[in-house]
């Protein structure tokens, strides 16, 4: 089955950029959707389709996707941004939701 | 705007069927196409996808799963079920639902609505 790697955690200082990876077997062929969950809460979608951010989503948060990795960029980092970030995408050749095994963004 | 809400028992014992309700509100389950997704998150870990059923009743399962579940739609009531055989410890987790809308691809897009999630505890 398809397999996505994620960085256990990132750790960034406020005003800076955090980015995070999520790697997968020739993922730039394939639409990556990124997720951020604060505790407690359901998670949210940032990004979509590697790229585009839903209606209400700041344009600090971006990602591109290229080879055998996918990136989710946040810009100026808040305090508020803190929370775990998990990588996903639909595995069209069985037909499956594979889910990327989370980011926790820790602000400084 | 689309809500979703899960329902259902808090507590199962051990080798029985867990049931959850996905209630649609703002929305109905069988217009548009969408697949409506359940998907797990065991206490401090990452997110599982279980299954989905499509808008016109097709299922498709997490092979790990596919021998114990089963997703179903009740248009009347304008929801979406889960079902989990034989439940074990390792079931206990904090279950979603989630609407998934199908691209121009004819294939899922990304997650955009979430319920609220449930946490069912499989316990004697």
């Amino acid at each position: 089955s398809y397999v996505l790697t994620q960085p256990s955690s990132v750790s960034v200082a406020p005003g800076q950029t955090a980015t995070i990876t999520c790697g997968g077997d020739n993922i730039g062929s394939k639409r990556v959707h990124w997720y951020q969950q604060k505790p407690g809460q359901a998670p949210v979608l940032v990004v979509y389709d590697d790229s585009d951010r839903p209606s209400g989503i700041p344009e600090r948060f971006s990602g591109s996707n290229s080879g055998n990795t996918a990136t989710l960029t946040i810009s100026r980092v808040e305090a508020g941004d803190e929370a775990d970030f998990y990588c996903q995408v639909w595995d069209d050749i069985v037909d499956q939701s594979v889910f990327g095994g989370g980011t926790k963004l820790t602000v400084l | 705007q689309v809500q979703l809400q899960e329902s259902g028992p808090g507590l199962v014992k051990p080798s029985e069927t867990l049931s959850l309700t996905c209630t649609v509100s703002g929305g109905s389950v069988s217009s548009g196409s969408y697949y409506w997704s359940w998907i797990r998150q065991p206490p401090g870990k990452g997110l599982e996808w279980i299954g989905y059923i499509f808008y016109s009743g097709g299922t498709n399962y997490n092979p790990s799963l596919k021998s114990r579940v089963t997703i179903s739609l009740d248009t009347s009531k304008n929801h979406l079920s889960l079902d989990l055989d034989s439940v074990t410890a390792a079931d206990t987790a904090l279950y979603y639902c989630a609407r998934v809308p199908e691209t121009w691809e004819l294939i899922p897009g990304a997650y955009d609505i979430w319920g609220q999630g449930a946490l069912v505890t499989v316990s004697s």
